[in-house]
């Protein structure tokens, strides 16, 4: 079974400043999947940014990037030049393509990120 | 073109009362699937539709929970019995397929009240 753990409940930024959500997982697969999620208070989980285990070059999505350690089983979000809009709960999750989709995501507890104006 | 939607979006009900919550997935989505987040987790899998068929319930917590997708499309998580603990807010999201890079499409939620 995976694990995903996100060890920063909440993280508190001013605006146009770069901040950095870590997450580490668990797994004994060597092809996966990673995402980041983020889900405001209207609860509606969008997708922010997606990460191929395979693929060495780190996802970079606009002001979104991570920085993927495989051998170190991390995937860390990067978000510069924050912007007020992007105060939400932000999930890190899994995928095993082992089954196709049938596992489901595997979610992180999620770190709230606050953005001061 | 319209997101996934799920109704009620709040739903009180009594322990020991039955609940159906319902899903309305992006439509030609063939993959759907129920998550549970309680307060302060993460969403948790619940089951996962292929079309008409439950290709995977093993994160369904027991037998009082059951769910259905008659027609490839519409979805209903059924909870028979409700305790205090189902309190949670119930998750449902939709793929093009059910390929693990796919990005799932999430609804905004019903918060399930079980006093």
């Amino acid at each position: 079974a995976q694990t995903v753990t996100q060890s920063q409940p909440e993280m508190s930024v001013q605006e146009a400043e770069t901040v950095t959500l870590s997450c580490t997982y668990d797994t004994s697969e060597n092809n996966y999947y990673l995402f980041w999620y983020k889900q405001p208070p209207s609860r509606q989980m969008i997708l922010v940014i997606r990460q191929e285990a395979y693929k060495q070059q780190n996802a970079t999505e606009n002001r979104f990037s991570v920085n993927f350690q495989k051998a170190a089983k991390s995937f860390s979000l990067k978000i510069s030049d924050s912007q007020l809009g992007d105060t939400a709960m932000y999930f890190c999750a899994f995928m095993n393509p082992r089954r196709g989709g049938a596992d489901g995501l595997t979610f992180g507890k999620g770190t709230h990120l606050i953005i001061q104006p | 073109g319209a997101g996934v939607s799920q109704t009620p979006s709040n739903k009180v009900t009594e322990k020991g009362k039955y609940v159906e919550l319902r899903c309305d997935p992006i439509s030609g989505h063939t993959a759907l699937y129920w998550y549970r987040q309680s307060l302060g987790q993460g969403p948790e899998f619940l089951i996962y539709f292929q079309g008409t068929g439950a290709a995977d319930d093993s994160g369904l917590p027991n037998d009082r929970f059951f769910a259905v997708r008659p027609e490839g499309s519409v979805s209903t998580l059924k909870i028979q019995r409700t305790e205090r603990g189902d309190s949670a807010v119930y998750l449902c999201a939709s793929s093009p397929t059910g390929a693990s890079y796919n990005e799932q499409f999430f609804g905004p939620g019903t918060r399930l009240t079980v006093l």
